[in-house]
């Protein structure tokens, strides 16, 4: 399979825990990086490789990987954790990179 | 600080090429650890990948836009372009540039793209 399938939209309560989730043939194989998007402004890479975080990125940020599905979880959620997050890795050839279709998140 | 800039031409008439430009600063195009790409977003949907090229060797096209897609660099002016031929409507979008790279583990390997430029908008219309 060459998708990466992501829920459409999730609702979390303000302080609560949210966890958003990817799958694919290929993250067998590969991991996913995550990326934060706010409107009209550009992705920004939030989670990368096993569970790591670019600098400034809070650590309420987690990710992880079990079998086809990996998850992007973030506690204490935050009015400014409203956006759309979306997952990117490989096709299961390894030859091309692909992104999720993106989960919009909404902050209650 | 790396900075990514895209520039080019907002309105491309229908069959004409789409011809985009990506400026980095606050580093070099040439290090062969990381990769330079280029992501669309049509108006309203998800990102797509359009494809990535390596300084030290390598391009590679999502193969979807594989016959139209040409991506270069310009080390003398550290940017590398995008050129997408043959563009309808369907081809509007913000284009995003980035530069990518790969981790290794021992269990697999993750890409990422990190940073971004702001992205522009190319709108194909006659």
């Amino acid at each position: 399979s060459s998708e990466l399938t992501q829920d459409p939209a999730v609702s979390v309560a303000l302080g609560q825990t949210v966890r958003i989730t990817c799958q694919g043939d290929s993250l067998r194989t590969y991991y996913v990086s995550w990326f934060q998007q706010k409107p009209g402004q550009a992705p920004v890479l939030v989670i990368y490789g096993k569970n790591n975080r670019p600098s400034g990125i809070p650590d309420r940020f987690s990710g992880s990987s079990s079998g086809n599905t990996a998850s992007l979880t973030f506690t204490g959620a935050q009015a400014e954790d409203e956006a759309d997050y979306y997952c990117h890795s490989r096709d299961s050839s390894g030859n091309h990179l692909l992104f999720g279709g993106g989960t919009k998140v909404t902050v209650l | 600080q790396l900075q990514l800039q895209e520039s080019g031409p907002g309105l491309v008439k229908p069959s004409e090429t789409l011809s985009l430009t990506c400026t980095v600063s606050g580093g070099s195009i040439t290090i062969s650890s990381f990769s330079w790409g280029w992501i669309r977003q049509p108006p309203g949907k998800g990102l797509e990948w359009i494809g990535s090229m390596y300084y030290s060797g390598g391009t590679y096209y999502n193969p979807s836009l594989r016959n139209r897609v040409t991506i270069s660099v310009d080390t003398s002016q550290n940017q590398f372009s995008l050129n997408l031929r043959s563009v309808t409507a369907a081809d509007t979008a913000v284009y995003y540039c980035a530069r990518g790279g790969i981790d290794y583990y021992g269990s697999g390997s993750s890409d990422w793209f990190d940073p971004w430029g702001q992205g522009t908008l190319v709108t194909v219309s006659s």
